[in-house]
Parts: structure tokens; sequence; C-alpha cells
């Protein structure tokens, strides 16, 4: 079964609005997960990387005031997107990683597929 | 800093045909190379994960390859089906970091 679970896997929202996507590890403490942004027929982007307890680490280019990730707990990180417009209308998927008992895993979630309207 | 490409962009083939769709990474220091099927609208489903250590990974019609010293992964898919029509992608991990996507290769397989 799925060691990573990511909600929700569709969501609509207005333009304006903010709306959150939540990546929990089922199995395993992460204290690292990952979020990632595939626009319409491209392949997947890292936007930033989560780190439980610490800020986030944003690649170049990713807004961190309009994509705010947080990683409260080793099990769970959430990407809110904040005043969303259509042109955010994606598909986000996150990762989280195993480090447990001498291995280093990632596993990925279902992903998310965001409209925006 | 990884890069990862994937050829073909795009393969049509009828079906039964046996295929190879290619990947290629530039920093041979993976730490594993996996390989995700992608349907429209639809999340990754996993397909096969190869550890550096490894040469190949098998599952069902399905056989990964991996050339660490050249750069490259195979991903065969025997006697192809209609279901099998996906988009494909190939992602590098280099340890301590993050998996880096291709862009991917669309197939159709045609009945």
């Amino acid at each position: 079964g799925a060691v990573v679970s990511q909600h929700p896997s569709r969501v609509i929202c207005k333009s304006g609005t903010s709306v959150k996507i939540e990546c929990r590890s089922l199995d395993f403490q992460a204290t690292t997960m990952f979020w990632y942004r595939q626009f319409p027929k491209q392949s997947l982007m890292l936007m930033a990387t989560s780190n439980e307890g610490s800020k986030a680490t944003y690649e170049q280019g990713v807004e961190k005031d309009k994509f705010l990730i947080n990683h409260a707990s080793l099990t769970l990180s959430t990407l809110t997107v904040t005043s969303a417009h259509p042109e955010d209308s994606s598909f986000y998927i996150c990762s989280a990683r195993d480090r447990g008992q001498g291995v280093d895993t990632i596993y990925f979630g279902e992903g998310s597929w965001l409209t925006v309207v | 800093k990884q890069e990862v490409t994937q050829i073909p962009a795009a393969l049509s083939v009828p079906e039964g045909e046996n295929l190879v769709l290619n990947c290629s990474f530039t920093d041979s220091a993976i730490y594993n190379l996996q390989w995700f099927r992608q349907d429209p609208g639809k999340g990754l489903t996993s397909l096969l994960l190869i550890q550096s250590s490894q040469r190949e990974q098998t599952s069902g019609r399905l056989n990964a390859s991996l050339d660490k010293s050249s750069g490259r992964s195979t991903l065969y898919i025997a006697a192809s089906q209609p279901g099998d029509s996906a988009t494909y992608l190939c992602a590098a991990y280099n340890y301590g970091q993050n998996f880096v996507f291709g862009p991917g290769t669309r197939l159709s397989v045609l009945p």
C-alpha cells in the first residue's frame, strides 16, 4: 500500500482563494519532504525542499510567499497556494525521504490536481 | 547539477511490438534511478527502481537497465498492449538530494 498519502487528489478553487495540500508519510518519519509541480505536457519540477522544524528551501523562481510550505511534524508537510490564480492550475506532487534503518528511500504521493477557476 | 533527458519524446507503435525507451543523465554518481508511469489526469505510478549497484530490474513485461558509466538507462517493454499507453518518466536520484525528472516519453500503443 501507499506509504505517502497526499490529499486532496483533486481540488477546484476560486481565483483569489487559498488552497492547502497535505502530504503525509504513513509508515515512517520523514525529516525531509519535497514538493514538485508539473505544468501541462512538461516534466515535474522541484519547487521546494521541506525540512521538519525549519524553513523550506525554495528553488529559484518559486515564490515562497505564494507557495507556503509547513513541515510541522515528522509525518506531515503542507503546501498552501495563496491567492490562487488560474495560472497556478497544475499537478502538484510530494515525496518523502525515509532514512530509517540505514536506508535512503524516497516515496512519492499520489499527486494533487489543482484547478483555479 | 543533475540533468535528465528522455528519447523519444513521443512514440506510437502497433500492439504487440517490443519497444525501448531511453533515459540519459549527466551526473553518473546517482544513488538510484526510477521509472514511473503517468496516465493522463492521474498521478505517478512507480514501475521499477534500480539501485546504483544494480544493472537491471524486471517486473513482468518491463525491464529496466542502468549503465552508470555512460549515464544511461533504458526501459524495455515487451509485447506492448494498448493499456501501456501513458507517459513514462525516468528520474535520477543523487544521495542526499532529490529526484530529477526527465521530460517523459508519451507512448501510444495502437490496437
